[in-house]
């Protein structure tokens, strides 16, 4: 049972451009959502995270947006640069765990 | 601020063979957390520990695999015998709050 999915294992986007990565989980109980970058042969490393309380949290050129009735976050890059260039895990924290998605890796294409 | 230490990074080893790797997590976290990343897949926890005590390890083959944390400080995993299907990245965490969990490298493991 995949709680948390990340249905597009790949995407492309020109630099300078807006990458948007998306993330749904099916258990309402989960409280705390944070994205984690990956680069090969590195742990993942946390990124930015969203209280089930708000529905925007904005780190620099990171936005992530949570719709909590549809169950449903984003993580919003603008512009998109080549360092961007990793994958991109999705998680969930509830019930004192966190829950990954499957990831979605990302291309900066110059 | 040093982070997450794991050890070997590598480990290439024959079936029903015995492994074990350690990791040393971020000064003063006292929440460590060992996770197994398969192939395409995001982690999934195998066990978690509140210093020394390991407060949720129902993930954990405890057929094979066994798990230590002495001192509350440095833990270690062993998996006995290596079974094909265990081949995965390991990987070690180590959080001072309850979400923001901090990784290591990992340690790729390859049963032939």
């Amino acid at each position: 049972d995949q709680q948390v999915k990340q249905n597009s294992p790949s995407l492309s986007v020109q630099e300078g451009r807006i990458s948007i990565l998306n993330c749904d989980y099916t258990n309402s109980m989960f409280d705390y959502f944070l994205w984690y970058k990956k680069y090969p042969a590195e742990g993942p490393t946390f990124l930015i995270s969203i209280s089930s309380i708000k529905d925007k949290n904005e780190d620099g050129r990171f936005t992530v947006f949570l719709n909590k009735s549809a169950k449903h976050l984003s993580l919003h890059i603008v512009p998109s640069q080549p360092g961007d260039s990793a994958v991109y895990f999705c998680a969930a924290f509830g019930n004192e765990k966190l829950t990954f998605g499957t990831g979605t890796r990302l291309t900066i294409i110059p | 601020e040093a982070g997450v230490v794991q050890s070997p990074r590598y480990k290439i080893i024959e079936k029903k063979q015995p492994v074990a790797f350690w990791c040393n997590p971020i000064s003063g976290h006292n929440t460590l957390y060992w996770y197994r990343q398969n192939l395409g897949q995001g982690p999934e926890l195998l066990i978690r520990y509140e210093n020394e005590e390991a407060v949720d390890d129902s993930q954990l083959p405890k057929d094979r695999f066994s798990a230590e944390r002495l001192k509350g400080v440095d833990s270690t995993l062993k998996i006995q015998p290596a079974e094909l299907g265990d081949s995965a990245v390991y990987l070690c965490a180590s959080s001072g709050g309850p979400w923001e969990q901090y990784f290591g490298p990992g340690t790729r493991l390859t049963v032939t």
